[in-house]
């Protein structure tokens, strides 16, 4: 009954390697989102996609790169990995922005990501 | 920035009522008060949430003040469980996208 999951749970990597984060809702969702959470638990969004069109983008670096092949996936690919990438990376989804009894987000599990 | 000031920590003898307060003076006509929380190694899960009047589902209770600059958050049977860093929001649904975490209120749930 997972409804929002996302794969692998722990990722670790040295620095200068691209990795990728896949994330899958079947909620039924149109929008999903990218969350970093850093050392310090700050959590922020780093991007949403509304039916696979990016929405938010939160001045996040180049090298990281969400892609959505459907409205079921929004994977994180991130290029030349730096120590400061390492953080809990969490995917949510959501209705559309629309009436407050639907927008409501729903997140996933996280994925550790540890830059060496 | 977030928009809401949470005590950074409190304590809770399992049992009885957890209740945590939030201040947000500066809320707008149109933004929601959200709840979420987190618990330790897993991600923000919803709680619960309100406009003006006081709303209440099976996980909680949310007590919003006349004036809306101010909500509180009931737990009303805390268990150990609901050990978690809990988290205000404001935010205008229907438009707003994001969520803008704060640093939240880590609650312990005492034996």
């Amino acid at each position: 009954d997972t409804a929002v999951s996302q794969t692998p749970k722990y990722l670790v990597t040295q620095m200068g390697n691209d990795k990728s984060i896949k994330c899958e809702q079947n909620l039924g969702h149109d929008t999903m989102y990218w969350y970093k959470q850093d050392s310090k638990k700050f959590l922020k969004i780093m991007f949403s996609y509304n039916n696979k069109e990016l929405i938010i983008n939160e001045t996040v670096p180049n090298r990281f790169s969400p892609k959505s092949p459907d409205k079921a996936h929004l994977n994180l690919h991130i290029n030349s990995l730096e120590l400061g990438d390492s953080a809990v990376y969490f995917c949510a989804s959501s209705h559309p922005p629309g009436r407050a009894a639907t927008d409501t987000q729903y997140f996933g599990p996280g994925t550790r990501l540890t830059v060496l | 920035d977030a928009k809401t000031t949470q005590p950074t920590s409190m304590d809770c003898a399992e049992g009885r009522a957890a209740n945590l307060p939030c201040n947000h003076s500066t809320i707008s006509g149109n933004e929601y008060v959200y709840w979420y929380r987190q618990i330790h190694s897993q991600g923000p899960q919803y709680i619960i949430h309100g406009l003006k009047n006081n709303e209440t589902n099976e996980m909680a209770s949310l007590i919003i003040t006349e004036d809306r600059k101010s909500s509180t958050l009931i737990l009303p049977h805390a268990t150990l469980r609901d050990t978690a860093v809990y988290y205000c929001i404001v935010r205008v649904a229907g438009r707003d996208d994001k969520i803008i975490f704060g640093k939240g209120t880590r609650l312990h749930i005492l034996p």
